[in-house]
């Protein structure tokens, strides 16, 4: 079973301020991080797409990195903006068997950090 | 509108029932993957198909089945539901089997069990 961590679990930052997020995930058998957007009454939106060592995706004000070797990835938001509250996820794929055949498809998500930006 | 549709939104039934819960894939998607997300826990991953066949098993109940159909429509289906069952069930897809690309969610179907 795969163990992806989140945290923290929730963060309050004041319009402006800039945040980062971190996912933890066991480096073994590594194949993909994924980063997900999910507001409230809203289903989760993909942001970044990781799979090598050393990646730094980026789109707008969000960026993430990724260390396949230790296991983690960073979110980073700069000038975070009131419609920036969400809930952040990651979710990790790994290498290796799957009952019936081999899949490199199915995500484990982390629990989630809850950011709230107050104007 | 993210292109994964899924039916109905909302579900309330009795213990013991039996429900379907339905999603059609964002267009030229081959690989639908069902989650369910219960009272304070994360996304669960239940089950993958990929083209017609499954490819990946989670934590699925037995009383849970599943099935992708020619037209790449799946299919949950849950039987003997309990009120543990409740939960927002989500669907989405990916063009492929792999974790490559992200993948698209639907708005999730809200299923109550009384």
């Amino acid at each position: 079973i795969l163990n992806v961590e989140q945290s923290p679990q929730s963060l309050h930052v004041q319009e402006g301020d800039s945040t980062n997020f971190t996912c933890s995930f066991p480096s073994s058998n590594f194949y993909a991080l994924h980063w997900y957007r999910w507001e409230t009454a809203k289903s989760p939106e993909a942001l970044f797409v990781m799979t090598l060592n050393g990646d730094e995706k980026k789109k707008g004000r969000i960026s993430a990195t990724l260390n396949t070797k230790e296991g983690y990835s960073y979110l980073y938001i700069k000038g975070s903006q009131p419609e920036d509250s969400a809930t952040y996820l990651c979710a990790l794929t790994a290498r290796g068997g799957n009952a019936g055949g081999t899949s490199y498809g199915k995500l484990t998500f982390g629990q989630g950090t809850i950011l709230t930006v107050h104007p | 509108d993210s292109g994964v549709t899924q039916t109905p939104k909302h579900l309330i039934t009795a213990t013991g029932q039996r429900v379907t819960l339905r999603c059609s894939p964002r267009s030229g998607d081959l690989s639908v993957y069902w989650y369910q997300q219960s009272l304070d826990q994360g996304l669960q991953f239940l089950i993958q198909y990929y083209n017609g066949e499954e490819r990946a098993k989670g934590n699925i109940l037995e009383r849970f089945s599943a099935q992708q159909f020619p037209d790449l429509h799946s299919e949950l289906n849950l039987s003997s539901l309990e009120l543990g069952d409740s939960a927002l069930y989500f669907c989405a897809s990916s063009v492929e089997g792999r974790a490559n690309y992200g993948y698209t969610f639907g708005s999730g179907t809200r299923l109550t069990v009384v």
